[in-house]
C-alpha cells in the first residue's frame, strides 16, 4: 500500500521555470527521501531529510519537510530538459528502514 | 549506475513458469531489499535481508514468492507458477545500517517481467 499521495501528478514547464513537487503521508516517519526515475529505469537517490530536520538543499534542489502536517515539498530551481523524469518520495519509519513510496510526479520540462 | 546490479534486466515468460532473478548489493550493505513497480505506480516494498537473515515479508509476498541472500551477499528472487499479475519491474535495492534516520538505499536498475 503508498504510504500517501504526490502533487500534483504531472507538471509541465518549461526550461529555466522552477518546479515544485508535494508528498503527504500518514505515519510518523524517521527520515523522508526523494527519488527520480527516468522512464523505464531504476530509481536514483537524490536528497534525505531527517525527521527532525525542516530543510535541506542539494545543488538545485531543496526539500521542506513539515511533521506536524505530515508533507513534504521538493523544489527544483532553474529546471533543465535532463530533470524531465518521474520523482517519488519515500518514507521510512520503521527499523528495518523499508521505505514506502508515493504515487510520484511526472515532470516534463519543455527545451 | 548505482553499483547495484540486477539480472535479467528483462524477462518474457509464459503463464505457469517458474523465474528467477538475481541482485547484487553494493559489497559492503548489510541491508537488501525487493520492491515491486507496476505501471505508473510506486514500488511496493515486498521483502528486506539484514545480512542473510530475512527479517520482515510483506503481505504481498504470496506463497508463489521467496527469496534468499545466502551468505549475506547476493539476494535471489523466485516466483513459482507465474501469473499475469505478476507482470511488473521487480527492484532490488541496498544500504548500510547507519545511525538512525540516516539509512539511503540505492537501487539497481530493475529487472521487467512480462508474463503472457
Amino acid at each position: 500500500s503508498q504510504q500517501g499521495e504526490e502533487d500534483p501528478q504531472a507538471l509541465s514547464i518549461q526550461e529555466g521555470e522552477n518546479a515544485t513537487m508535494n508528498c503527504s503521508y500518514k505515519t510518523s516517519i524517521n527520515n523522508l527521501q526523494w527519488y527520480r526515475q527516468n522512464s523505464g529505469r531504476g530509481l536514483v537517490h537524490l536528497i534525505l531529510i531527517r525527521s527532525n530536520e525542516r530543510e535541506k538543499h542539494s545543488g538545485r534542489l531543496r526539500v521542506t519537510l513539515d511533521t506536524s502536517k505530515k508533507s513534504s515539498s521538493l523544489l527544483i530551481t532553474a529546471s533543465r530538459a535532463a530533470d524531465t523524469a518521474s520523482y517519488f518520495c519515500a518514507t521510512s519509519g520503521s527499523n528495518t528502514g523499508k521505505l514506502i513510496f508515493g504515487q510520484g510526479t511526472t515532470l516534463q520540462v519543455k527545451p | 549506475d548505482t553499483g547495484v546490479s540486477q539480472d535479467p534486466r528483462h524477462k518474457i515468460t509464459k503463464r505457469g513458469q517458474n523465474v528467477t532473478f538475481r541482485c547484487d548489493p553494493i559489497s559492503e550493505h548489510n541491508r537488501l531489499y525487493w520492491y515491486r513497480q507496476t505501471l505508473g505506480q510506486g514500488p511496493e516494498f515486498l521483502t528486506y535481508f539484514q545480512n542473510e537473515a530475512q527479517l520482515e515479508k510483506s503481505r504481498l509476498l504470496s506463497d508463489r514468492f521467496s527469496a534468499e541472500r545466502p551468505k549475506g551477499s547476493f539476494s535471489t528472487l523466485e516466483i513459482q507458477r507465474t501469473e499475469q499479475g505478476d507482470s511488473a519491474m521487480y527492484l532490488c535495492a541496498s544500504s548500510r545500517r547507519g545511525t538512525s534516520g540516516t539509512d539511503t538505499q540505492y537501487f539497481g536498475p530493475g529487472t521487467r517481467l512480462t508474463v503472457l
